[in-house]
């Protein structure tokens, strides 16, 4: 599987838009681009994910760029219950069996207010 | 939809104990998954099965652990004989379908003390 970056830590203000960034420079062209997020003590949450094209849903939005070698997680109106590890995680194919995630060490989002 | 659903919570025990962790995918899905999370190594898979079948288990850390799928709806991940080193969080995951495109829910976790 591609490799990710993620910085280590971000800070956000509640009520504005927090804007996680992840490198995969490395990713291939049927590799797709997977969020997930840790609340202390709970089990990781699925958030979205992407191929090519940019994805919003009710949690959050995507931004994948043309060349997919990085991406942008944003969560629109941060609240002081978005406070978790964010992990980006490339998932490759695996052809005829499953596919599984690969987690890196994530970054940690402190919403403050 | 109830989720992921695994079991015990919360498990201490004694090293050398038997133990088993219990995990109930959701319903309809085929392909589940066992992760182990410390704070020293983050989240390790150890094993995955598609279609109750073991497709990797090459996580497993050595062979006092081991898991089954008996059925589409229902694994067990047992350690015997468990040591403190084993004490961390168990997650089970499930996915309907293996493609990299379906996505993987996860449990709310076991937690295991190992004293």
């Amino acid at each position: 599987d591609a490799k990710t970056t993620q910085p280590t830590s971000m800070d956000c203000a509640e009520g504005r838009a927090a804007n996680l960034p992840c490198n995969h420079s490395t990713i291939s062209g049927n590799e797709y681009v997977y969020w997930y997020r840790q609340i202390h003590s709970q089990g990781p949450q699925y958030i979205i994910h992407g191929l090519k094209n940019n994805e919003t849903n009710e949690m959050a939005s995507l931004i994948i760029t043309e060349d997919r070698k990085s991406s942008t997680l944003i969560l629109p109106h941060a609240t002081l219950r978005d406070t978790a590890v964010y992990y980006c995680i490339v998932r490759a194919e695996n052809a005829g069996t499953a596919s599984k995630l690969t987690f890196g060490t994530g970054t940690r989002l402190q919403v403050t207010l | 939809d109830a989720g992921v659903i695994q079991s015990p919570r919360h498990e201490v025990t004694e090293m050398g104990q038997e133990v088993t962790l219990r995990c109930k995918p959701i319903s309809g899905h085929n392909s589940l998954f066992w992760y182990r999370q410390t704070m020293m190594r983050g989240l390790e898979l150890l094993i995955y099965f598609n279609n109750n079948v073991p497709i990797d288990d090459s996580g497993m850390p050595e062979d006092r652990f081991s898991a089954k799928m008996p059925n589409a709806s229902f694994s067990t991940l047992k350690i015997q004989p468990s040591e403190p080193r084993d004490s961390a969080v168990y997650f089970c995951a499930s996915s309907q379908g293996g493609a990299s495109g379906n996505t993987i829910y996860f449990g709310e976790g076991s937690w295991l003390t190992v004293v």
